[in-house]
């Protein structure tokens, strides 16, 4: 199976700050990740599709990228709505994988 | 487009339990659909899925014991839950393949 390790599990930063969480693969999955936002109470809501692509309706301050097996999601300038958990999510092959998650307080 | 998903409840370990997901405002025999568990205070585990054509996929944690279906003249997805075990206890989510529409989730306990 694939692992996703991501981190850090948790993280506190103050408004307007630069933020990034990385998921790391123990295989080759390409591109095939997705980053998912949860808030309390709530289902998970995609926020960036295969790796870089935003999806519908997500701020622009949001970006995904990649460097060999570590994915990342960016926030460019926190801001409050954005204090939730983050999760990855592997694709590439089954069993699909979640990261561990990361809870993102603000300051 | 949505998923609403029934069926939760306290279950004492070693019984069954079956959720259903039922599922509206699109064309359900055309997806492909998911269900992913989250433990209490944990995060996501991805556990089956089921293709537009029934064919299905498990995690090995509930290989054998849990079995994915779908009813597609009543636009319903189930997830039939055998052999309970406590570390079975989550919050059962129902997703599209596509990943862009989730239940809001139904609350499984197994205890005694």
């Amino acid at each position: 199976d694939i692992q996703m390790t991501q981190s850090p599990s948790s993280m506190s930063a103050s408004l307007g700050d630069r933020v990034t969480i990385t998921c790391q693969a123990s295989q080759d999955i390409g591109n095939n990740l997705i980053w998912f936002q949860q808030k309390p109470g709530k289902s998970p809501r995609p926020m960036i599709y295969y790796t870089t692509n935003l999806a519908n309706g997500v701020p622009s301050r949001f970006s995904g990228s990649r460097s060999g097996s570590d994915y990342s999601l960016t926030i460019s300038s926190l801001e409050s709505e954005d204090m939730a958990d983050y999760h990855c999510l592997q694709y590439k092959q089954y069993p699909f994988t979640f990261g561990s998650g990361t809870k993102l307080e603000i300051k | 487009v949505q998923l609403v998903e029934s069926g939760g409840g306290l279950v004492q370990p070693g019984k069954s339990l079956k959720l259903s997901c039922s599922a509206s405002g699109f064309t359900f025999s055309d997806y492909g659909m998911h269900w992913i568990r989250q433990g209490p205070g944990k995060g996501l585990d991805w556990v089956a899925f089921i293709s537009s054509s029934s064919g299905t996929v498990y995690a090995d944690a509930v290989k054998g014991r849990f079995t994915i279906s779908r009813d597609n003249a009543k636009n319903t997805l189930y997830l039939q839950l055998n052999s309970l075990k406590s570390e079975d206890t989550a919050i059962y989510y129902c997703a599209r393949k596509g990943w862009d529409c989730w239940g809001q989730g139904v609350m499984v306990t197994v205890s005694s």
